[in-house]
């Protein structure tokens, strides 16, 4: 299976900083990467796709970038309704693998 | 408006069975590939299974190949997944999740908010 490991586990961060969250993939995945956001009690919610696509509806603030196996997922101004957890998740084998979450805290 | 609602859920002893149930609704079902994923209580996210738009391609986490099946009921929008000999570490929230038109493996656009099975004697 890909591993997928995600940098930092937790993060401190203020309303208007700049966020950038790392994940990396035990193999190439090429660019089939993508990025959750999940509050307490619900359900994770797509924010970007193909590593750097974003959903629909999904606030311009959220980007991601990278191939291979190096992706970054950036919040260019941190918003109070950003507060939760990130997962990356490859689906570029026939068993998908999530990261192991990334928790942004107010700081 | 596109929904996902999972069923199922309960208090079980070890070595027993569920089925869990995702109907699905406000979209044509049939069109698309299924997942099953759990998230057990205070940790991450974990892929259980997957299979195709028309049933014909089924996979299985490591975790519970063998024990598991995924299913699914085209004419009722509704998607399975038989749990069999369930172990303490099968606990966990199960959501069942839709990927884009197109795709088996694929991001995860659309998900319940999940129904919660409890392995305990």
């Amino acid at each position: 299976d890909i591993q997928m490991t995600q940098s930092p586990s937790t993060l401190s961060a203020s309303v208007g900083d700049r966020v950038t969250i790392t994940c990396r993939a035990s193999h190439s995945i090429s660019s089939w990467l993508a990025w959750y956001q999940q509050k307490p009690g619900k359900a994770p919610k797509l924010l970007i796709y193909k590593a750097s696509n974003l959903e629909s509806g999904v606030p311009s603030r959220f980007s991601g970038s990278g191939s291979g196996t190096e992706f970054t997922l950036t919040i260019s101004s941190l918003q109070p309704d950003d507060f939760a957890t990130y997962y990356c998740q490859q689906y570029n084998s026939n068993s998908p693998t999530f990261g192991q979450g990334t928790k942004v805290e107010i700081k | 408006q596109v929904q996902l609602v999972e069923s199922g859920g309960g208090v079980v002893q070890p070595g027993r069975s569920l089925r869990l149930s995702c109907a699905a609704s406000g979209f044509t079902f049939s069109s698309y590939a299924m997942h099953w994923v759990r998230q057990a209580p205070g940790k991450g996210l974990e892929w259980v299974a997957v299979i195709s738009y028309d049933g014909s391609s089924k996979y299985y986490a490591d975790s519970v190949e063998g024990r598991f099946t995924i299913s699914r009921d085209s004419s009722k929008n509704t998607l399975h997944l038989q749990m069999n000999s369930l172990r303490r570490e099968d606990t966990a929230v199960y959501h069942c999740a839709r990927v884009p038109l197109g795709g088996l493996m694929g991001p995860m656009d659309v998900w319940g908010q999940g129904t919660t099975v409890t392995v305990s004697s």
